[in-house]
């Protein structure tokens, strides 16, 4: 009973490829999240969505493109993958924020991109 | 914006004693909610402890405690008892106005706890 999941756990691909990492929560969260943890530890928020509707789009090179078909998935597309897009990228989901702080990040267990 | 500092890089502690993890935020919002998490070396975010601006009271969660100074915008971990087990990556966050969404973290401090 995960309560955020993302697939594939680890991901080695070719430069140049299109790929995609799956994130679900069963948590009946309204917000998901994507974040991008570099190989210092940075971690950066790429993306939000609440209930389907794209929220946060921090600069983030347009060939990340996410999908929320549902607010209980949100998925990261990445088009012609870069040796600088290796990274573990981490989804997460909150309740909605609004007017209420005190709402924690609930993590999936993050996926491993290797591009070679 | 809201920006996040957390100035070491890298700490050590000797196995049960306390430790402080320094945390200065940025913010023109009075309103705002303070996070902290841990990375183990297996990768995993974990909560640890939150505080919100117009809380009274400095949070406190087991051996987990927030030593909140408003005036100064810091929110310092504090650790008591360290084990070998917190060793990890620790990571500061805030959720501020004007998108009470959008959750933002420092740098992250890694602690070493030393049999």
């Amino acid at each position: 009973d995960t309560a955020v999941s993302q697939t594939p756990k680890y991901l080695v691909t070719q430069m140049g490829n299109d790929k995609s990492i799956k994130c679900e929560q069963n948590l009946g969260h309204d917000t998901m999240y994507w974040y991008k943890q570099d190989s210092k530890k940075f971690l950066k928020i790429m993306f939000s969505y609440n209930n389907k509707e794209l929220i946060i789009n921090e600069t983030v090179p347009n060939r990340f493109s996410p999908k929320s078909p549902d607010k209980a998935h949100l998925n990261l597309h990445i088009n012609s993958l870069e040796l600088g897009d290796s990274a573990v990228y981490f989804c997460a989901s909150s309740p909605w924020a609004g007017a209420h702080l005190n709402t924690e990040a609930f993590f999936g267990q993050g996926t491993r991109l290797t591009v070679v | 914006a809201q920006k996040i500092t957390q100035t070491q890089p890298g700490m050590f502690v000797q196995e049960k004693e306390a430790v402080t993890l320094d945390c200065t935020y940025d913010t023109s919002d009075p309103s705002y909610g303070l996070f902290w998490y841990k990375q183990p070396s297996s990768g995993e975010m974990i909560f640890l402890i939150y505080q919100g601006s117009y809380d009274q009271q400095n949070a406190t969660e087991g051996r987990y405690s927030l030593n909140f100074q408003k005036a100064r915008k810091s929110a310092n971990l504090v650790i008591s008892a360290s084990q070998l087990g917190d060793s990890a990556m620790y990571f500061c966050a805030m959720r501020s106005p004007p998108n009470n969404n959008d959750m933002r973290f420092g740098a992250g401090t890694r602690l070493t706890v030393k049999p």
